[in-house]
């Protein structure tokens, strides 16, 4: 079964660091980019992060409102993407969702596989 | 950046009857080399992630019940689900993946049983 599973969310302060890991398992994890999206409570889907698979260079791309401040990684051997995350703000405040991306030409790609999300709040 | 709206915002269906959503995007999505539409439709239920439904504008996903259909070309799009179910009750999106990053979603339009 192909099944992407996120950890590593937890209750924050602003400005402190935190480490997301997706764990991916029932393909072969290197063949595919991966992304990062986020929901804030109530809200509706923002993207994130993407980073290319190693046969397209490995390279990464940010949403403007995290740019600078995170950081997404892949360990192909181990098939799990990362996202580390400093100087966090209240308005980082959401559930992540790791994805797999398909159909892709460049970063054009549309998100087959999700996972269920870890929560990640930041409040003093 | 291309925006995504979609409209309704909601609507309430009685079961067995027809849904449809629309998604208008804010230039074309269409690749003239391709001749493909770079829009993807998702369905997220209460306290769940995103599921993909529909890619391409029209092409089903693999399980997704054939109740489900997408449209549209360029800028406008339209989701329908021909007989609603209950288990249908959830919030639909539309994404572009066209002109990326970033990839942008429409805000979504909430389904309801009537």
């Amino acid at each position: 079964e192909v099944q992407l599973v996120e950890s590593g969310g937890g209750l924050v302060q602003p400005g402190r660091s935190l480490r997301l890991s997706c764990a991916a398992s029932g393909f072969t994890f290197g063949d595919y980019s991966m992304n990062w999206f986020r929901q804030a409570p109530g809200k509706g889907l923002e993207w994130v992060s993407f980073i290319r698979s190693e046969a397209y260079g490995g390279t990464t791309e940010y949403a403007a409102s995290v740019k600078g401040r995170f950081t997404m990684s892949r360990d192909d051997s181990n098939s799990i993407a990362y996202l580390q995350m400093t100087s966090l703000k209240t308005e980082d405040t959401a559930v992540y969702y790791c994805t797999r991306a398909r159909g892709c030409s460049s970063i054009s790609c549309y998100m087959d596989v999700w996972g269920k999300g870890t929560t990640v709040t930041v409040s003093s | 950046d291309i925006v995504m709206t979609q409209s309704p915002d909601s609507l309430a269906v009685s079961l067995g009857e027809r849904a449809t959503i629309n998604c208008k995007s804010s230039q074309s999505v269409l690749s003239s080399s391709n001749s493909k539409n770079y829009l993807a439709w998702y369905q997220q239920k209460s306290g769940q992630p995103p599921k993909l439904l529909i890619y391409w504008a029209s092409t089903r996903e693999s399980g997704v019940p054939d109740r489900f259909s997408g449209s549209g070309s360029g800028t406008d799009f339209t989701l329908t689900i021909s007989s609603l179910q209950a288990e249908d009750v959830a919030v639909y999106y539309c994404q572009q993946y066209y002109s990326t990053p970033p990839f942008t979603f429409g805000p979504g339009t909430k389904v309801d049983i009537k």
